[in-house]
């Protein structure tokens, strides 16, 4: 089956930082890798995701990039502010059949102000 | 639209005690998911349903039963609670539109103790 791999498990940096979260995976099939925001006491929730035939992908200050020869795929964050601050999940899956995603064991993101 | 809700939020159990867990979801999602996190474990899948009067095990099923007697309905069940399962528990669901979407949405979890 699939194994996700997630580094670091926790990353702390000043406001107006960088942030980057890294996954890999071990899985050749998979072809969708969601990213997952959960902050203290609430659900995770969907803040990107990129699909295997695309390289990379922007949302406003967020963006995904995935290799897929080196099966890794990133989460960066620019310009941090202290609401970033959340436990961020990857995950891996083949959107075919069941549809079962890997999540990895997550990055504890804290944005110092 | 109130999306995916658990019930109850909260519930502390006694060993040896047994509960039901209730998700439910108002969007005619196909699929529905049980899942457990557990502090640096992520989130573990413990079943799954791809339709009504479906369910499937996941990465973690022992010690738990499901049923999908209603579309929107996903019921968790444990017979005999043992402290192990303390956890806090998420429900989510996922209707495909192949090459558009494919997020699971989450409930907003049940927060469980066993003693």
């Amino acid at each position: 089956g699939e194994n996700v791999e997630q580094h670091p498990s926790t990353l702390s940096v000043q406001e107006g930082d960088s942030a980057v979260i890294k996954c890999t995976y071990s899985d050749s099939a998979s072809n969708y890798f969601p990213w997952y925001k959960q902050e203290l006491g609430k659900r995770p929730q969907l803040i990107i995701d990129i699909r295997s035939n695309v390289g990379e992908k922007k949302d406003q200050r967020i963006a995904v990039t995935l290799n897929k020869t080196a099966k890794h795929f990133s989460l960066h964050i620019t310009e941090t502010q202290p609401e970033d601050s959340a436990v961020y999940f990857c995950a891996a899956s083949w959107t075919g059949g069941s549809y079962i995603p890997t999540f990895g064991r997550g990055t504890s993101l804290i944005v110092h102000p | 639209n109130a999306g995916v809700t658990q019930t109850p939020k909260f519930r502390v159990l006694k060993t040896g005690q047994s509960m039901t867990l209730l998700c439910a979801q108002d969007m005619n999602h196909e699929y529905m998911y049980w899942y457990r996190q557990d502090p640096g474990m992520g989130l573990r899948l413990i079943h799954y349903s791809v339709g009504e009067g479906t369910t499937a095990k996941g990465e973690v099923p022992d010690g738990y039963n499901v049923s999908r007697l209603k579309k929107q309905n996903f019921l968790l069940g444990l017979e005999s609670a043992a402290p192990s399962q303390t956890s806090v528990y998420f429900c989510a669901s996922r209707a495909p539109v192949r090459g558009i979407t494919d997020t699971q949405y989450f409930g907003p979890g049940t927060r469980l103790t066993v003693l």
